[in-house]
């Protein structure tokens, strides 16, 4: 079946450290791949996506690259900031719904 | 203006009681869903509508019944309350779009709704 594992949290870290959150798949397919960033007492928001291999998304200084060979979909950040608190979710669709990780804290101090 | 929303945003109510969580989308969407995220931030798809048709019916107690009057809105009705029901309920909607192509429409979701049940 389809899943989704992302690295366990909480991640801390000083502003302007670099960020990577891991995230594998399993999935039969092609599926599409996203981050999804929630905020505190805030709904989903989609960070980015990437609908086949090799695709990179982007936004807000966050990239993530769809990488077949290895079923993974990482997500980096070269400089993060007190404001990127939130938890992060990698997700994948494959068919109508989206299948979530279990996803990952990231706490940023100054 | 607000694409997903959904009211109420906090329902605290007793074990036993019956309850109802609305949404509504103002995206022009033909698909919406009802997701549920538990106290560990998990979040597990229950529901899918697509033009008011049921698509997708995970393993869900009956005591959840999701009511979808039109592609704009998707009701959750939940009787019988259970502690454990207590959790955050997000609603989304995405447009299906062609087959071939399902996965790569995103989906927006609502603020939530968080459910408590003393």
């Amino acid at each position: 079946g389809n899943s989704v594992t992302q690295m366990e949290g909480p991640v801390t870290l000083s502003e302007e450290a670099f960020l990577t959150i891991n995230c594998t798949y399993t999935a039969t397919g092609y599926p599409s791949l996203f981050w999804y960033v929630q905020y505190p007492g805030e709904g989903l928001q989609l960070l980015l996506k990437a609908t086949k291999a090799d695709d990179k998304g982007s936004n807000k200084g966050f990239e993530a690259t769809y990488r077949k060979e290895t079923t993974s979909f990482h997500l980096e950040k070269g400089s993060v900031q007190v404001s990127d608190s939130a938890v992060y979710f990698c997700a994948l669709k494959a068919g109508t719904a989206l299948i979530f990780g279990k996803g990952t804290t990231l706490s940023v101090s100054s | 203006d607000t694409a997903v929303s959904q009211t109420p945003k906090y329902l605290v109510t007793q074990m036993g009681n019956d309850k109802s969580i609305k949404c509504e989308q103002n995206l022009g969407h033909d698909t919406m869903y009802w997701y549920k995220q538990d106290s560990k931030k998990f979040l597990k798809i229950m529901f899918s509508y697509n033009n008011k048709e049921l698509i997708i019916n995970e393993t869900v107690p009956n005591r959840f019944s999701p009511k979808s009057p039109d592609k704009a809105h998707l009701n959750l009705h939940i009787n019988s309350l259970e502690l454990g029901d207590s959790a955050v309920y997000f609603c989304a909607s995405s447009q299906r779009g062609l087959a071939g192509r399902l996965g790569s429409y995103e989906q927006y979701f609502g603020p939530g709704t968080r459910l408590t049940v003393t």
